[in-house]
């Protein structure tokens, strides 16, 4: 199993551009999260799914868009990257309720200049 | 205030020290969970935990449900273990909480 991947790595956007950030796991797991990081501050949730076709706003939800067509996708959108956005992106799945260990992906760090 | 408190925020210490990092937290949960995340990596799971106390190898963590605080301990420590250490609170069964995180290292 590859477990929770994320794509890009690394990314670099201007203000304004929107872009999508990919997450996926092969775990079969119900419940997929997005998180930001920054500095000084606990990680925030930004949007969960606990299921295909089910999402839900987290803590900062502003400026943030997700879907979760398939059990195994929940894609991030950016709709109008603005510099706040800067900061490290995780994903993070776990089974359904019940259950309460989460599995993080590498994570995402973007820039926004 | 933080609902996750954790303490220190930073930790130097030498190889072989016993480490202990501490959180504190203010809402009921259901769980807590100690991760690991490496400069530069992604964030790992040690433990889970509701009640009592876990070990896995030299890592040993506690939770005082009454008191609302946890320890994370290390023993015999290693520059391997540098990284920061984070608490996280499940006041319900999807969401995590986070503390902002210890920053440990370890000088050989």
């Amino acid at each position: 199993n590859a477990g929770v991947t994320q794509t890009p790595k690394f990314q670099v956007l201007k203000t304004g551009q929107s872009m999508t950030l990919q997450c996926a796991q092969d775990m079969n797991h119900e419940y997929m999260s997005w998180y930001r990081q920054d500095p000084g501050m606990g990680l925030r949730l930004i949007h969960y799914s606990v299921g295909a076709g089910i999402t839900d706003q987290g803590e900062v939800p502003n400026g943030y868009n997700v879907s979760r067509s398939t059990t195994e996708d929940f894609p991030l959108r950016l709709l109008s990257a603005a510099p706040s956005q800067t900061s490290v992106y995780f994903c993070a799945s776990k089974t359904g309720q019940g259950s309460y260990e989460q599995y993080f992906g590498p994570g995402t760090r973007l820039t926004v200049t | 205030k933080n609902e996750v408190e954790q303490s220190p925020q930073n930790l130097t210490a030498q190889e072989g020290e016993f480490i202990t990092i501490n959180c504190s937290y203010s809402v009921g949960i259901s769980a807590l969970h100690w991760l690991q995340q490496h400069p530069g990596g992604g964030i790992v799971s040690l433990f889970m935990l509701s009640s009592g106390k876990k070990k896995h190898g030299r890592l040993i963590a506690t939770i005082n449900i009454q008191e609302k605080h946890s320890s994370l301990h290390i023993t015999a420590s290693h520059p391997r273990d540098s990284a920061v250490y984070i608490c996280a609170v499940i006041p319900g069964a999807q969401k995590l909480v986070f503390g902002q995180g210890t920053r440990l290292t370890i000088n050989p």
